[in-house]
């Protein structure tokens, strides 16, 4: 099983400013298959990025993925009030499928 | 555009069976990935496992002995059960969707099932 480890746990930022996130996996992700998701109290999960570096359908051009192999990126440049939330990184290219335990992206 | 929405009891008892129904509007389940995954309170996602190709299935292995998951084509749904349950298995329980070698693209409001006595 790969095992995916986010950093930061939490990242406190403040409107305007630049997030980076990272993913790290246990071993290589097949194909780079990984994917970022947004979060919101309450909501379900929402596709950000998949193969690494490619936005989902409506996914505001600020949002960016980049990395291969074991190491990964979610940036996020010029952040909007409601970019705050909790980002989760998922590879999918082995089974099982496995998410990271997600960066709580918070308001400074 | 494909909307899913997951149904079923709040509260199951333990040791008792799980079961829910998720309804796919705008698209079929004869087709794509059917996905179950589920988020226990505060920690994060467990991909359960998936339906594709018309009926065949793989699951996360360490839930496979006490999982299924099933279509109803007539219905345009598709089920979870998942037996034996205990508090552990009290989480957020979603219904998703995707398409080939591709990730969750579409998902389902989720609800909260909880295993208590």
């Amino acid at each position: 099983e790969i095992v995916l480890t986010q950093s930061p746990g939490t990242l406190s930022l403040s409107p305007g400013e630049r997030a980076t996130l990272s993913c790290r996996a246990s071993q290589s992700v097949n194909r780079n298959f990984l994917a970022w998701y947004q979060q919101k109290p309450g909501q379900a999960p929402r596709l950000l990025i998949y193969g690494a570096s490619s936005r989902a359908t409506g996914i505001p051009d600020r949002f960016s993925g980049s990395g291969s192999g074991t190491d990964f990126t979610l940036t996020i440049n010029r952040l909007e009030p409601e970019d705050f939330a909790v980002y989760c990184c998922q590879q999918y290219g082995s089974s099982p499928i496995t998410f990271g335990q997600g960066t709580r992206l918070e308001i400074k | 555009q494909v909307q899913l929405q997951e149904s079923g009891p709040g509260l199951v008892k333990p040791s008792e069976t799980l079961s829910l129904t998720c309804s796919v509007s705008g698209g079929s389940v004869t087709s794509d990935y059917w996905i179950w995954i589920r988020q226990p309170p505060g920690k994060g996602l467990e991909w359960i496992g998936y339906m594709y190709n018309n009926g065949r299935t793989k699951y996360n292995p360490s839930l496979k002995s006490r999982v299924t998951i099933s279509a109803d084509t007539s219905k345009n749904q598709f089920s979870l059960n998942l037996n034996s349950v205990t508090a552990a298995d009290t989480a957020v329980y979603y219904c998703a969707r995707a398409v080939d070698s591709h990730p969750f693209d579409v998902w389902g409001q989720g609800t909260m099932v909880t295993v208590s006595s």
